[in-house]
């Protein structure tokens, strides 16, 4: 089975407190995501990474960056977190190509 | 890029009800569509998933998925549902390796 962790289920923190989000996946999986779901607003891409120090914008990169050292290890940086951060943080992987993507149980962030 | 449309923000269903939850894409192409489930507390999982051939998909849970490329849809169905169906659900369209996917649907079965 693909497994994908995250490293925290829920996080408190301040604003302006630089926060690290850590996914890891066991399946050598080329493409690995990273997602914020909202009420109403289903899953919106952030950033994405078809290869190790590779990174594609998504759709709402402001405010985030990403880093990938490794082919199996996924982080998401919010250099600077704001309380419009606040969400639920979905790290996913695939297959280059294959399309079918295997979710993280999910980070949720709350920023004071 | 593809935009998905989840026609039901939420749905309340009885025991043995029969389900049917919409899901349009934006235009067409050669797309992967599939459909994931959240269970409550849980992470999304697949459903099914659509790549070719037989348009009528048949997932986990008894659940199934018709693709009709003229409407550009991909409507899930389930003939009798259950309490234990109580979730959200995603319909995702991938493109050229651009997965996109819907507002979700809540679906609330009582039981």
């Amino acid at each position: 089975d693909v497994k994908v962790t995250q490293s925290s289920r829920y996080l408190v923190k301040r604003t302006g407190e630089k926060v690290f989000l850590e996914c890891v996946q066991d399946m050598d999986h080329e493409n690995m995501f990273w997602y914020r779901q909202d009420p109403g607003l289903g899953l919106r891409l952030i950033y994405f990474s078809y290869d190790v120090k590779m990174k594609e914008k998504g759709d709402i990169p402001e405010g985030y960056s990403v880093s990938r050292e490794k082919k199996e290890r996924f982080s998401l940086i919010l250099e600077s977190a704001s309380t419009n951060q606040t969400s639920m943080y979905l790290c996913a992987s695939s297959f280059l190509g294959l399309g079918e993507q295997f979710f993280g149980p999910g980070t949720r962030l709350t920023v004071l | 890029a593809q935009s998905v449309s989840q026609h039901n923000h939420h749905v309340i269903l009885s025991e043995a009800a029969s389900l049917e939850l919409g899901c349009n894409y934006s235009y067409g192409g050669t797309v992967n569509l599939f459909w994931y489930v959240q269970y409550p507390g849980q992470h999304l999982q697949l459903l099914l998933k659509y790549f070719s051939g037989d348009p009528l998909v048949k997932g986990i849970k008894g659940f199934e998925a018709e693709f009709i490329k003229s409407k550009f849809s991909f409507n899930l169905r389930k003939p009798s549902v259950q309490w234990s169906d109580t979730a959200e659900y995603f319909c995702a369209v991938n493109e050229d390796n651009d997965m996109r996917f819907g507002a979700g649907t809540r679906l609330t079965v009582k039981p």
